[in-house]
């Protein structure tokens, strides 16, 4: 059972508007979360975070929404561009030794020029 | 500073051969993590170490084995691979604590045929 959900396979933004990608988790120990982008043949690279004691994290042009209660993150690029063109997935951490991320299954965000 | 460094990039194995995938980092993160990335999967923990000399079992880990004999090194061993274990393969490590981040390597790509 998947405990980190990204059900939106893919996104198709306009250059210039806003990105909003959604993210659902089912797991109460989770105490931190993830956004990574991923381009074709590169790893993940970590783009932005929130602990479970905040409900809103900025960074330029991301912001992380958490919802506890809903259990429900999103993250909100503005404004789109096409460089933003990527896989984003979604993770959390704090069930576990290590820490470890437990990962959603992505979204594809296309940016259209 | 390289950060996490897996070895191979790709590699093309027959069903029943054997292999080991190194990842090196140079961080000095406690942490380290193999996962594997299937379509529409998002990513899978396979094993992931707490520090040199330990292992723990991930979401995924039959067919694989691995060791820490040194705190910068993680390997992965496959040793009888199956058509099922092709998929991309991504080490990660971080640093001891809480609120932190995941540093990924660029992954290696392997098939079984």
């Amino acid at each position: 059972d998947q405990q980190v959900k990204q059900n939106s396979p893919s996104l198709s933004v306009q250059e210039g508007r806003i990105s909003i990608l959604n993210c659902d988790y089912t797991n109460s120990m989770f105490d931190y979360f993830l956004w990574y982008k991923k381009y074709p043949a590169e790893g993940p690279t970590f783009l932005i975070s929130i602990s479970s004691i905040k409900d809103k994290n900025e960074d330029g042009r991301f912001t992380v929404f958490l919802n506890k209660s809903a259990k429900h993150l999103s993250l909100h690029i503005v404004p789109s561009q096409p460089g933003d063109s990527a896989v984003y997935f979604c993770a959390a951490s704090g069930d576990g030794p290590a820490r470890q991320l437990t990962f959603g299954s992505g979204t594809q965000l296309t940016v259209l020029p | 500073n390289a950060g996490v460094t897996q070895t191979p990039k790709f590699r093309v194995l027959k069903t029943g051969q054997s292999m080991t995938l190194l990842c090196a980092q140079d961080m000095n993160h406690e942490y380290m993590y193999w996962y594997r990335q299937d379509p529409g999967m998002g990513l899978r923990l396979i094993h992931y170490s707490v520090g040199e000399g330990t292992t723990a079992k991930g979401e995924v880990p039959d067919g694989y084995n691995v060791s820490r004999l040194k705190k910068q090194n993680f390997l992965l061993g496959l040793e009888s691979a199956a058509p099922s274990q092709t998929s991309v393969y991504f080490c990660a490590s971080s640093p001891h604590g809480r609120d932190t981040e995941a540093f990924f390597g660029q992954g290696t790509r392997l098939t079984v045929v």
